[in-house]
């Protein structure tokens, strides 16, 4: 039962913008840094954004995020076969104590 | 590079208690923490705590309070992962991850940067 909501699905054709939100509450998201995991299918997370906004090195920039108030959001330009994946959003909960992901995306390339 | 390699897969009873290693290489391990995070099947990503290196202090997710154990032995660079009393929905794929922080003008920031790949963890009776 994460305390961080995604939509369950996002779907798009090569070339589009997809974007998938993450929405929190006041004590992670609204006073915490937010991270991204893209995990492919059959595979590990692997780190696609840090401190809301930041990419790795290595993570294409067609990979972006952003911030705001109890909700973030990852968006995803120029979409390409190789996105189909599942996106999970996280974030330190104050209340919790803990971390806390996010119920995760499935990302479709039509 | 930096590398975490975790231990082979792992059947267990239930009642008994199951321990997965983590190998690290590449950096130093002591300036990291160590997370460890679960995957049931066809669920989502579950936080389980990590273990801060330099001191040794260890945060857990109030849900595996009572049951999990995270060491290290910096001897050789590992991390350790032991959940005790095992269920049938202890059943997942369990992950270790580096923990890397930092600050910058919009305050403090953390993520897990690098990830083992994976033990596969079942409880069957």
């Amino acid at each position: 039962q994460s305390v961080l909501t995604q939509p369950p699905s996002a779907s798009g054709t090569p070339g589009q913008r997809v974007t998938i939100s993450c929405s929190g509450s006041s004590s992670n998201i609204g006073s915490n840094a937010v991270s991204w995991y893209q995990q492919l299918p059959g595979t590990g997370p692997k780190l696609l954004i840090y401190s809301s906004h930041q990419l790795p090195s290595g993570v294409p920039d067609r990979f972006s995020g952003s911030k705001s108030g109890t909700s973030a959001s990852l968006a995803v330009s120029g979409l390409q076969s190789e996105d189909e994946a599942d996106y999970y959003c996280a974030s330190w909960d104050a209340s919790l104590n803990g971390y806390v992901f996010g119920t995760g995306t499935k990302v479709t390339v039509l | 590079q930096v590398q975490l390699v975790q231990s082979g897969a792992d059947v267990k009873k239930p009642g008994t208690s199951v321990k997965v290693s983590c190998k690290t290489s590449g950096y130093i391990f002591t300036s990291y923490s160590i997370t460890w995070v679960r995957q049931a099947p066809g669920q989502g990503l579950e936080w389980m705590g990590w273990i801060i290196l330099h001191n040794g202090d260890t945060n857990y997710a109030q849900e595996f309070q009572d049951r999990v154990t995270m060491t290290t032995d910096t001897s050789t660079s590992t991390a350790y992962m032991e959940l005790r009393s095992l269920r049938s929905d202890d059943t997942a794929v369990y992950y270790c991850a580096r923990r890397t922080k930092g600050i910058r003008a919009d305050g403090f920031w953390d993520a897990f940067d690098v990830w083992g790949q994976g033990t596969v963890v079942t409880v069957s009776s």
